[in-house]
């Protein structure tokens, strides 16, 4: 059974940075692109980007580019997403979340997600 | 950007069917995915592919997807089938979700 653990809830000030780590087990990271959807309190899903882990082919969502950076650690299967320029309301729980396939995902569901990590920015 | 509209609540009766809509633009050529959402839990994966179940996802859960409507039904609801339940698709290679539906049982 594939497993997503993320890092811990985060609180940071007004123009700082986050990264977020996210570690996938129980599955082949190779077979897998990670993609990061967050949730903002009270609000519904939306999707940052994505990452192919084994080629580093990235993909963002136009809302967030300039701002996002995803990474990923084939030697330890883990991947990052990094938000830069926080603002208050980039306030929400950040998920990663695998889409089977590999390279060739476009179509594939969202179909393992981790725990969520609670990022709070506030002065 | 690609718009996915859902209606924001629904409620059943237990052992009634719950019938969520999620309506886009040419959404009968995409595959449809949907996830169930409890409160203060992760998604989960419910329907991929407009109508197939993932392991472990009991058969009450099911899907269609025709007309540019995508159609999640949960035959003889359970009190546990409380929750927010998003569709997704994708569009131009992004993903994009609809707004979510809370569905009530009561």
């Amino acid at each position: 059974q594939v497993q997503l653990v993320q890092s811990g809830a985060e609180v940071k000030k007004p123009g700082s940075s986050v990264k977020v780590s996210c570690k996938i087990s129980g599955g082949d990271f190779r077979n897998y692109a990670i993609t990061w959807v967050r949730q903002a309190p009270g609000h519904g899903l939306e999707c940052m980007g994505r990452i192919i882990p084994v080629s580093g082919t990235t993909s963002y969502a136009q809302s967030f580019q300039g701002r996002v950076s995803m990474t990923a650690d084939t030697f330890t299967s883990t991947a990052y997403m990094e938000l830069s320029g926080l603002r208050s309301d980039d306030t929400a729980v950040y998920y990663c979340v695998t889409i089977p396939g590999g390279d060739y995902i476009v179509g594939n569901p969202l179909n393992y997600w981790g725990q969520g990590t609670v990022v709070t920015v506030s002065s | 950007s690609y718009e996915l509209t859902q209606p924001p609540s629904a409620s059943v009766s237990p052992g009634q069917t719950a019938i969520i809509t999620c309506s886009g633009e040419k959404l009968t050529e995409k595959y449809v995915s949907w996830y169930q959402q409890k409160s203060g839990q992760s998604p989960v994966l419910v329907i991929f592919e407009d109508n197939k179940r993932p392991s472990g996802i009991p058969e009450r859960f099911s899907g269609s997807n025709s007309g540019n409507t995508a159609t999640l039904t949960i035959s003889g609801t359970q009190a546990l089938d409380e929750a927010d339940y998003y569709c997704q698709a994708w569009d131009n290679s992004n993903i994009f979700f609809g707004g979510g539906t809370k569905l009530t049982v009561l």
